[in-house]
């Protein structure tokens, strides 16, 4: 089983600031990387993938991903109350393996 | 939009019966996966289903659960003598390409009695 990190948090900004949420993981050979979202009692559903080094933006999120150093993050611009969820990294090898998630609070 | 859909939503059962969890993925997609959370846990990984067969299982994935596609659209997951320690939200995925993003049913939760 391929490791994902992630710091536990939670993690409280207020409303308009910057969330940033870190992972980490063990197998350099990974390739693809997912950013879910979960609210409680629910399902996750994708926020954003990145197969890439580099920044992938779309929207208010921006996903980091640095393959030498071994971590994936996320950034959620001007965050909003209705971002306040638990943020599950994961990464694809045949099957998704995820962290154990960061739980965000947003505080109007 | 196509989704994957899960019943029932929520079963209770007494420890020892068998279970059955149904869930219809998206048509087009070739890859399904059952998934299980409990509460307050992260998500795991249980089993992968591709062409008629299991991909790969956890260690969670014993003798008591199995997995099936009876028709074209179903795909199923039985534990076959439920435990207390069974109890958890199970969530069935399914994608089109085994290394892309998997798309979620809403859960099937399970409490063991």
């Amino acid at each position: 089983q391929k490791e994902v990190e992630q710091n536990s948090g939670p993690l409280s900004v207020p409303e308009g600031a910057i969330a940033s949420l870190n992972c980490t993981y063990s197998d350099r050979g990974s390739q693809s990387f997912f950013w879910y979202r979960q609210y409680s009692g629910k399902s996750p559903e994708l926020i954003m993938s990145i197969y890439s080094n580099g920044d992938k933006e779309d929207g208010r999120f921006t996903a980091q991903l640095n393959k030498a150093s071994q971590y994936v993050s996320l950034l959620i611009r001007d965050s909003q109350p209705s971002d306040s969820a638990t943020y599950l990294c994961a990464l694809n090898d045949y099957k998704l393996s995820f962290g154990a998630g960061t739980t965000v609070t947003v505080r109007a | 939009e196509p989704e994957v859909t899960q019943t029932p939503s929520h079963q209770v059962t007494q420890m020892g019966q068998e279970v059955i969890l149904r869930c219809v993925p998206i048509s087009n997609h070739l890859y399904f996966y059952w998934y299980r959370q409990i509460l307050g846990q992260k998500v795991e990984f249980l089993v992968s289903f591709y062409n008629n067969e299991i991909s790969e299982k956890s260690e969670i994935f014993d003798d008591q659960f199995s997995v099936e596609r009876p028709d074209g659209s179903n795909f199923t997951l039985k534990i076959r003598s439920t435990k207390l320690e069974d109890s958890a939200m199970y969530f069935c995925a399914s994608t089109g390409q085994n290394t892309g993003e998997l798309f979620f049913g809403e859960g099937s939760r399970l409490t063991v009695l």
